[in-house]
């Protein structure tokens, strides 16, 4: 299995750009995180889904970022207009079983915003 | 969620045991443990996890406090490649792993 795959490795783009991240999650998998790392807040959880259906929104931050799971196999999370206080790694994670499985993360993405 | 508190930092010397503390003493009793590491630009990949009994595989050994309020994480003999930030997370049964700051483990050849 190829694990979890995000693309792309690393986006920079201008404030007030539109910006999308990809997730591939691993076949299989019910659950999909979207988490985000900064030095100054650590790892947050934005939002997941289970079976395609988004579960908990409560982390994302604001309306300007949204995401969405059209099937299985494919998620994005578009932050519309970008702020460069959006700069961080955006990490995409599945797991199996809610609970007792274990998170697999991807490599993330890391996002510049100027 | 429940809160887990790590120390920020940790050294030890190669080949020598490892063991990283985990305050989860707001957990409930279907959370499970997990432990995670992280090495510079990758995400963080999975160590270890428990509900209640210890838990040995062939990364690391799980302690976990008869009342699980804290757990520890045991690396039997540290390499120079076990330097990372180790996160300890309790995961809900609605499926949410919640991170704290992380222990930054250092080993010295």
């Amino acid at each position: 299995d190829a694990g979890v795959i995000q693309s792309p490795r690393h986006e920079v783009t201008e404030m007030g750009q539109e910006v999308t991240l990809r997730c591939k999650p691993i076949s299989g998998h019910d659950y999909l995180f979207w988490y985000r790392q900064t030095m100054m807040r650590g790892l947050e959880l934005l939002i997941y889904f289970n079976n395609n259906v988004p579960i908990d929104d409560s982390g994302m931050p604001e309306d300007r970022f949204s995401a969405k799971m059209p099937n299985a196999s494919f998620s994005t999370l578009k932050i519309q207009p970008s702020e460069p206080r959006d700069s961080a790694v955006y990490f995409c994670a599945s797991s199996l079983v809610r609970g007792r499985s274990p998170l697999h993360f991807g490599n993330g993405t890391r996002l510049t915003v100027t | 969620d429940a809160k887990t508190t790590q120390p920020n930092s940790m050294e030890s010397n190669e080949e020598e045991p490892v063991h990283l503390p985990c305050n989860h003493s707001t957990i409930s009793g279907t959370d499970y443990i997990h432990w995670y590491r992280q090495l510079p630009s990758q995400g963080p990949e999975y160590v270890i996890h428990g509900l209640t009994s210890n838990v040995n595989n062939r990364m690391a050994s799980l302690a976990i406090a008869e009342d699980r309020k804290s757990s520890t994480l045991i690396l039997h003999r540290a390499t120079l490649r076990d330097a990372a930030v180790y996160y300890c997370t309790t995961n809900t049964n609605a499926g949410k792993s919640t991170f704290g700051d992380g222990t930054t483990l250092t080993v010295k050849p």
